[in-house]
């Protein structure tokens, strides 16, 4: 089945405690990408990846860091997590870096940091 | 920078009718591509439609159709015949065509639900 794997679906966290939350596709997909989600302010980009080693800054990538080591996965890591940083994170891929390719994604991991 | 704008943060439709969720947009690419996700309750995210800016004709799925005004640079969800299983969040978002960057720009939403 073509998916988006997310992991974990939830964790709850401590100020400054490192995490990482895996992404990844198979559907061989070129472009991946990662969302936070807010009440009142829709999904925001936090990083992109255009294919393997190639990532660039979305609208809000203060406080994380991405890689793009292999096509299919693309980790988000918060190296010091702040309680701002509390949120719903979606990341999702296409085919290719086109803007006629609709996203897929993941099922979303809500994040809660004390 | 792109924007969009959703003004409409929460619609009530009677079953069985049409309803437009509004979307505006403002970029300074020449071209780029507009999309309709829809988020149900359970949370994910399902594309539900597309429209380049080139396109003349307005994109239709099924009960989706784009009402797309290029020049008022607004992009339209229309559903008709609504269903129970309507009730989500929608949300309008953008892509540029150009190869040098690739950032996707989301509206904050619309609350959709649908009365029996």
């Amino acid at each position: 089945e073509a998916q988006v794997t997310q992991n974990p679906r939830y964790l709850i966290t401590v100020t400054g405690k490192k995490l990482t939350v895996t992404c990844s596709q198979n559907m061989n997909h070129e472009y991946m990408s990662w969302y936070r989600q807010d009440p009142g302010l829709g999904l925001r980009q936090i990083y992109y990846s255009m294919n393997v080693e190639v990532t660039d800054k979305g609208d809000v990538p203060e406080g994380y860091k991405v890689s793009r080591k292999e096509k299919r996965n693309f980790p988000l890591i918060l190296e010091s997590p702040s309680p701002n940083q509390t949120s719903l994170y979606f990341c999702a891929s296409s085919l290719l870096a086109g803007s006629n390719q609709p996203q897929h994604f993941g099922d979303g991991t809500r994040l809660s940091i004390l | 920078a792109q924007k969009i704008t959703q003004t409409q943060p929460g619609m009530f439709v009677q079953e069985k009718e049409a309803v437009t969720l509004d979307c505006t947009y403002d970029t300074s690419d020449q071209s780029y591509g507009l999309f309709w996700y829809k988020q149900p309750s359970s949370g994910e995210m399902i594309f539900l439609i597309y429209q380049g800016s080139y396109d003349e004709q307005n994109a239709t799925e099924g009960r989706y159709s784009l009402n797309f005004q290029k020049a008022r640079k607004s992009a339209n969800l229309v559903i008709s015949a609504s269903q129970l299983g309507d009730s989500a969040m929608y949300f309008c978002a953008m892509s540029p065509y150009s190869g040098g960057y690739q950032k996707v720009t989301f509206g904050i939403g619309t609350k959709l639900q649908v009365i029996p």
